[in-house]
Formats: structure tokens, C-alpha cells, sequence
């Protein structure tokens, strides 16, 4: 079957930095994406990685490693507007994506 | 260039009765794709519509269908509706299938009751 993995919740301080893991298991990769949910509202586009490595976007970078089905996102200079759902998903090989359940982000002062 | 639209915003609805949910597209995108997200999971792809056509589905039953119109607007019904059916109903458009990135609506938050 096909399956995202990422940690439910996560907590962190105003101006910190921190990473958001994701691991996926899916039948074929088109590349990953990220996505940020503020509650009640819709998803918006964040990143997307089809090879490996490091792509940086100001304040947020996102890695990915195809070998180990592996991405992480980084949030850098944390702003209390960070305090998110943060979204992996997986485009597969029909070219559908799967989504993982979010991880939801606190940030504290 | 206006973005993704989706109505109604809010619906309220009883087990067994059908509905409509509307998207519009961002103007020059030819694909909507549908997803339900129930609370506090990640959306659950429903369909993709490319050109009018069915373009790929998920793991939803008949019961869920969708139709795509000549300006790319697309709808979702949901017929003899159930409890578990009460989720946001997200419309994401896209240039054409595959790797682009997608453009989500505001959602629609359905309530079975």
C-alpha cells in the first residue's frame, strides 16, 4: 500500500528553526511537494523536490532523498504566523497525489 | 487572473439526501482535481477531471461523481450521503495533469447530519 509518514504535532519558539520529517512508501515517485494549512483554510504550495537534494525558498527549504523515501521541510527565523498544519504529499506514478496527515506546527514566544 | 472558487462555502445536509459542490478554476487551467479532508487527516484524492474528461480516481464509490464544463468549472455530487461524508471538500486546479503545481480553492465544509 502506499503510505506518508510525519509527526502528528510539533512545538517550537519564535525565531528558532525547525524541521518537519516525512517518510513515504508509494507505488512509483513524481516528485514530492509541501504544503502549508492554516486551520479552515486551504492548502498553499510551499515546495516541490523530484531530485535529490536541497532546494531553498527564503525562510523554508526542503530536502529530499528518493534512496530513503525521505524529505524533510526546515523553517528557518520562525514567525508566530508559521503556527501551521504543514502537508508532504507524493505524486505516485498515475500522477496522483498522496498526502500524509499533516503535521501541526505551534510556535510559541 | 483570478484564483480557485468554490461554492457553496458552508453546507448543511441530512444522511440519504444528494449534493452539489462547485469549483471554478484559475483562468487558463484545463485540470480540477477534487479531495475530501476529514478533520485533522490530509485530503483523500476523490477524481481529476482534464479536458472534460475523467482523468484518474481514488478509493470513493460511485456514489461520488463529478463532471468537467467547457470553461474547465467542474462539479462534485455526492449522492445518498453519509455521516462519515461530512469533511472540507477542496477543488485544486492546475495548468495540465501531472507535475505543475496546484492551485486550491477556499473549500467547501460539508455537515451530514
Amino acid at each position: 500500500g502506499q503510505n506518508i509518514d510525519q509527526p502528528t504535532e510539533m512545538t517550537a519558539t519564535e525565531g528558532a528553526i525547525v524541521q518537519i520529517n516525512c517518510t513515504y512508501q508509494t507505488s512509483g515517485f513524481n516528485g514530492l511537494f509541501w504544503y502549508q494549512q492554516h486551520a479552515g483554510e486551504a492548502p498553499t504550495f510551499l515546495s516541490y523536490n523530484v531530485l535529490d537534494g536541497l532546494e531553498e525558498k527564503g525562510r523554508f527549504s526542503s530536502f529530499l532523498s528518493r534512496s530513503k523515501g525521505y524529505s524533510y521541510l526546515l523553517l528557518k527565523e520562525l514567525q508566530m504566523k508559521d503556527s501551521a498544519s504543514y502537508l508532504c504529499a507524493v505524486m505516485d506514478s498515475n500522477y496522483q497525489l498522496i498526502w500524509g496527515a499533516g503535521t501541526k506546527l505551534i510556535i510559541k514566544p | 487572473e483570478t484564483g480557485v472558487t468554490q461554492s457553496p462555502t458552508h453546507l448543511i445536509k441530512t444522511r440519504g439526501q444528494q449534493v452539489t459542490l462547485r469549483c471554478s478554476s484559475q483562468s487558463g487551467h484545463n485540470t480540477v482535481s477534487w479531495y475530501q479532508q476529514a478533520l485533522g487527516q490530509g485530503p483523500q484524492f476523490i477524481f481529476q477531471y482534464y479536458r472534460e474528461e475523467e482523468n484518474g480516481r481514488g478509493n470513493f464509490p460511485p456514489r461520488f461523481s463529478g463532471l468537467q464544463f467547457p470553461n474547465y468549472s467542474s462539479e462534485l455530487n455526492v449522492n445518498a450521503l453519509e455521516l462519515d461524508d461530512s469533511a472540507l471538500y477542496l477543488c485544486a486546479s492546475s495548468l495540465f495533469p501531472g507535475l505543475n503545481e496546484q492551485f486550491f480553492g477556499p473549500g467547501t465544509r460539508l455537515t451530514v447530519l
